[in-house]
């Protein structure tokens, strides 16, 4: 596709629930990144895959927290028992590779809602 | 880890003004400092980008100064308009991208 998709793009769930966000990169970036962005705050990271492998996941929270990109191209980011705070806008983004000096570009997000 | 500091939190400036905005980070293995713009409800996108072998980087009305010694990295905005009005931030990568808590610049006509 022409450049970062995310699916859904708005998530609303009840506590406890599991959930999962999909994402889909720009074709032939190697790098895939999540964020979690709340109200007012900028992007968090959470966590970043250098093709299959997750090279960095010292940002995921806790365990309930948990990705995958098993062909080394779409990612799912999956949460299980969520919590209201939770409740954010799910970025994801993706590079060319995995130098650290190349422009990520983001999906438009999954808002995520805990109620 | 990477810490990145923002400031200021808003900023507003008069149409034709310019706007400046600050951030420092920790990690002397950072090499790379993009800035993005966000406008309300959409992704952020990359606006310029500077790299640790130079010092200073400019595109049209948007400049970039590095100081690697001092850690600190500046977007400057000149002949700001009201479209320019955003959130920006700045991100700082040793080998993910950090991000600063976000500048909110309000551009008045």
């Amino acid at each position: 596709g022409a450049g970062v998709s995310q699916t859904p793009s708005n998530k609303v769930t009840e506590k406890g629930k599991y959930v999962e966000l999909r994402c889909d990169p720009i074709s032939g970036h190697t790098a895939l990144y999540w964020y979690r962005q709340s109200l007012g705050q900028g992007p968090e990271f959470l966590i970043y895959f250098q093709g299959t492998g997750a090279a960095d996941d010292s940002g995921l929270p806790n365990d309930r927290f948990f990705a995958v990109r098993p062909e080394g191209s779409v990612s799912t980011l999956k949460i299980q028992r969520t919590e209201r705070g939770d409740s954010a806008v799910y970025l994801c983004a993706s590079s060319l590779s995995g130098r650290s000096n190349t422009e990520a570009f983001f999906g438009q997000g999954t808002r995520l809602t805990v109620v | 880890g990477e810490n990145v500091e923002q400031h200021p939190s808003t900023l507003s400036v008069q149409e034709g003004d310019s706007a400046v905005i600050k951030c420092t980070y920790s990690d002397s293995a950072s090499n790379y400092f993009p800035w993005y713009k966000q406008e309300l409800g959409k992704r952020p996108q990359l606006i310029i980008d500077i790299r640790s072998n130079v010092g200073e980087k400019k595109d049209q009305r948007i400049a970039v100064t590095l100081n690697k010694t001092a850690k600190h990295f500046s977007l400057h905005i000149t002949e700001t308009q009201p479209e320019d009005s955003a959130v920006y931030f700045c991100a700082a990568s040793p080998d993910k991208l950090i991000f600063g808590t976000g500048t909110r610049l309000q551009v008045f006509p």
